[in-house]
């Protein structure tokens, strides 16, 4: 069965440094989402993309985060200066069609930990 | 902003005892998704609710969602070890972002 897959499983870095996760979302889905969720908490929507740029983005997604699709599989989330409360679990997914009104595919996530 | 809430936040049983969680938006949701997450896991989609007042069953799991559009429910019969995780509610906003709720964990003793 078709999957997303997410690198690295775990990131650590320290405060004020760029890290970029990376997602492959499954071939045919034409949406792609990022998600974070701060350890025993709810999922957060962050953003979504379609046709090659942003289509939502929550509060959370502010000038600190960019995404990017530079070629036709990768998926990337990019945090310019990373904070302590940066530190959660990134979920990238995608879907098939229809942002929201359709099942999301969720990958295994990325622990990103910043010290 | 759009606030989705669930009941219980933790939920203990038995195994063979059933379960049920509640699941409330503030804002009409144009449709409900549900999804699980296991320890260590990744949410995975269980199924989506469109209509108002519809009710779908997978084996024995039982979803709902409300006549307004603004609640739903997951009722689990006869719990197994195998049902353990967090469930969650999910929507779009009018706002066009997609809320998940804030879960309930279930653990289920044998």
């Amino acid at each position: 069965e078709p999957e997303v897959t997410q690198t690295p499983s775990h990131q650590v870095t320290q405060m004020g440094q760029e890290v970029i996760l990376r997602c492959v979302p499954i071939s045919n889905h034409l949406y792609f989402y990022w998600y974070r969720q701060i350890l025993g908490q709810k999922v957060e929507f962050l953003v979504s993309f379609y046709n090659n740029e942003i289509s939502e983005k929550s509060e959370i997604f502010d000038d600190q985060f960019s995404v990017e699709r530079p070629d036709g599989s990768n998926f990337t989330l990019k945090i310019r200066s990373t904070k302590l409360e940066d530190s959660a679990m990134y979920f990238c997914a995608s879907s098939e069609w229809n942002r929201f009104s359709y099942e999301q595919y969720f990958g295994p996530g990325t622990r990103l930990t910043v010290t | 902003g759009q606030q989705v809430m669930q009941i219980p936040q933790y939920q203990h049983v038995q195994e063979g005892e059933d379960f049920t969680t509640y699941c409330n938006s503030s804002t009409t949701l144009s449709n409900i998704q549900w999804y699980k997450q296991r320890p260590g896991g990744h949410p995975v989609f269980l199924i989506q609710l469109v209509k108002s007042g519809e009710v779908k069953k997978q084996k024995r799991l039982t979803f709902q969602f409300g006549e307004a559009k603004k609640n739903s429910s997951l009722h689990i019969t006869a719990t197994q070890t195998t049902d353990v995780g967090t469930y969650f509610c999910a929507g779009p906003s009018t706002g066009n972002q997609f809320y998940f709720g804030t879960g309930t964990s279930l653990t289920v003793i044998p």
